[in-house]
C-alpha cells in the first residue's frame, strides 16, 4: 500500500532557529513530491520535485528529493512566527495525491 | 475566478441528515479533487473528476458519499445519511491539466460537524 510517513509529527522552535522536515515515502509510481504549507485550512503550495538531487529554494525555504533514500527533506532557515503552520508532504501519483499526516511547526518569538 | 471556492465554510448537521457540498474550480481547470482531512490527519483522496467524467472514485468511504460534476465546472460532494464519522473538513483541489504539472490549488474547504 503506498504511504508517506513525515517526521516529526511536531516541532517547536524560537523565531532565528533553522529546522528540517522529513519526508519518507513507500510509492510505487509518482510523478512528482509536493509540499504545502497549511495555516488555516487551504494547503498552499511551496514546492514540487520531480529530479532527484536538484535543490528548489524560495527565499528562505529549499527542498530537496532523494529518490535513493526515498525521501525528500523540507529546510526553512531564519524561522519568523509567521511559518507557524502544518507543513504536508504529498506524493502526485497520476491520479491523486497521497499525503503525509503533516509536521505541525510552532515558531515562538 | 481567482481561486477555488468551497461553500458553505462551516456546515454543522444532525446524524441522518443529508448534507451538500459546494466546490466552483478555477474557470478552465480541467481536473477537479476532492479530499477529506479529519482532525490532526493529512487530506486524503475521495474522488477525481476530469472535465465531466469521473475517473476515480476510489476513496469514497461508503455508499451514502457521492459526487457529481455535471458540466465540467461546479462540483458537488453529497454525504446521504451522515453519520458522526463524517465529521472532518472536505478540501477541493483543481488543477489545469490532467497531468498535474502546473501543481494542484486547494480551495479553504468546508469544515463538517455531525451531531
Amino acid at each position: 500500500e503506498d504511504k508517506v510517513v513525515q517526521s516529526p509529527l511536531s516541532l517547536v522552535v524560537h523565531e532565528g532557529d533553522t529546522v528540517t522536515l522529513n519526508c519518507s515515502y513507500e510509492v510505487t509510481n509518482f510523478r512528482s513530491l509536493l509540499w504545502y504549507k497549511q495555516e488555516k485550512k487551504a494547503p498552499t503550495f511551496l514546492f514540487m520535485l520531480t529530479s532527484s538531487g536538484i535543490e528548489k529554494k524560495s527565499g528562505r525555504l529549499s527542498s530537496i528529493l532523494d529518490k535513493k533514500e526515498l525521501s525528500s527533506i523540507l529546510n526553512i532557515t531564519a524561522t519568523q512566527t509567521g511559518d507557524s503552520a502544518i507543513y504536508l508532504c504529498a506524493l502526485d501519483n497520476t491520479d491523486k495525491l497521497i499525503f503525509g499526516t503533516g509536521t505541525r511547526l510552532q515558531v515562538f518569538p | 475566478g481567482a481561486g477555488v471556492s468551497q461553500s458553505p465554510r462551516y456546515k454543522v448537521a444532525k446524524r441522518g441528515q443529508d448534507v451538500a457540498l459546494r466546490c466552483d474550480p478555477i474557470s478552465g481547470h480541467v481536473s477537479l479533487f476532492w479530499y477529506q482531512q479529519a482532525l490532526g490527519q493529512g487530506p486524503e483522496f475521495l474522488t477525481y473528476f476530469q472535465n465531466e467524467a469521473q475517473l476515480d472514485k476510489s476513496g469514497l468511504p461508503s455508499d451514502r458519499f457521492f459526487a457529481e460534476r455535471p458540466e465540467g465546472s461546479v462540483s458537488t460532494l453529497k454525504i446521504q445519511r451522515t453519520q458522526q464519522e463524517d465529521s472532518a473538513v472536505y478540501l477541493c483541489a483543481s488543477s489545469l491539466t490532467q497531468t498535474g504539472n502546473y501543481g494542484y490549488t486547494f480551495g479553504s474547504g468546508t469544515r463538517l460537524t455531525v451531531v
